[in-house]
């Protein structure tokens, strides 16, 4: 089975913090995805990457940035928390059918 | 541009009733379509998925869905919903060489006892 994980599953910081999410799939996947999740609005894509060293804005990029140096590892960095990043955050991967395998998410409050 | 639609927010049903949640895409060659569940507090986990071929595709959890092309549809159907069925449901839609699937605003499952 492919497991995603995703290093914390409720985090608290205050406005200005620099924080980071860490996401991490065991399958060897090509793609990772960001996503944060709230209500009414669904799923919004943040970043995306399709291979190492590489990356891709989503729909919502600003105020976050992304990393990754190695394949199987996916960082979502927000460089001065807000409180309107307030939110969960679903980490992704996936091969070349499409298909999505999640992360439990992250929960994080900033305030 | 492929967009989702899943008309329904919030679906109301008894525990051992049938249900249905609709979903409508907008795609212009042949999709690739996905259900996901999420429970509370969880990520998704894909239920179905449909590529080509059969158009009634079976998924885990008793689940499955029915691609009909005329009408742009990809419903999810479960003959009798259990209690443990209460989540969100989510479709997607993806294909044409992008790997970034489209998803659905989501349909809220309440389950009654």
């Amino acid at each position: 089975d492919v497991k995603v994980t995703q290093s914390s599953r409720y985090l608290v910081k205050r406005t200005g913090e620099k924080v980071f999410l860490e996401c991490v799939q065991d399958m060897d996947h090509e793609n990772m995805f960001w996503y944060r999740q709230d209500p009414g609005l669904g799923l919004r894509l943040i970043y995306f990457s399709y291979d190492v060293k590489m990356k891709e804005k989503g729909d919502i990029p600003e105020g976050y940035s992304v990393s990754r140096e190695k394949k199987e590892r996916f960082s979502l960095i927000l460089e001065s928390a807000s409180t309107n990043q307030t939110s969960m955050y679903l980490c992704a991967s996936s091969f070349l059918t499409y298909e999505q395998y999640f992360g439990p998410g992250t929960r994080l409050t900033v305030t | 541009a492929q967009s989702v639609t899943q008309p329904d927010i919030h679906i109301t049903v008894s525990e051992g009733a049938s249900l249905e949640l609709r979903c409508n895409y907008s795609y212009g060659a042949t999709p690739y379509l996905f259900w996901y569940v999420q429970s509370p507090g969880q990520g998704l986990q894909l239920l179905l998925k449909y590529f080509s071929g059969d158009t009634l595709v079976q998924g885990i959890k008793g689940f499955e869905a029915e691609f009909k092309r005329s009408q742009s549809s990809f419903n999810l159907r479960k003959p009798s919903v259990h209690w443990s069925d209460a989540a969100e449901y989510f479709c997607a839609v993806g294909g044409g060489g992008s790997y970034i699937p489209t998803f659905g605003r989501g349909t809220s499952l309440i389950v009654h006892p």
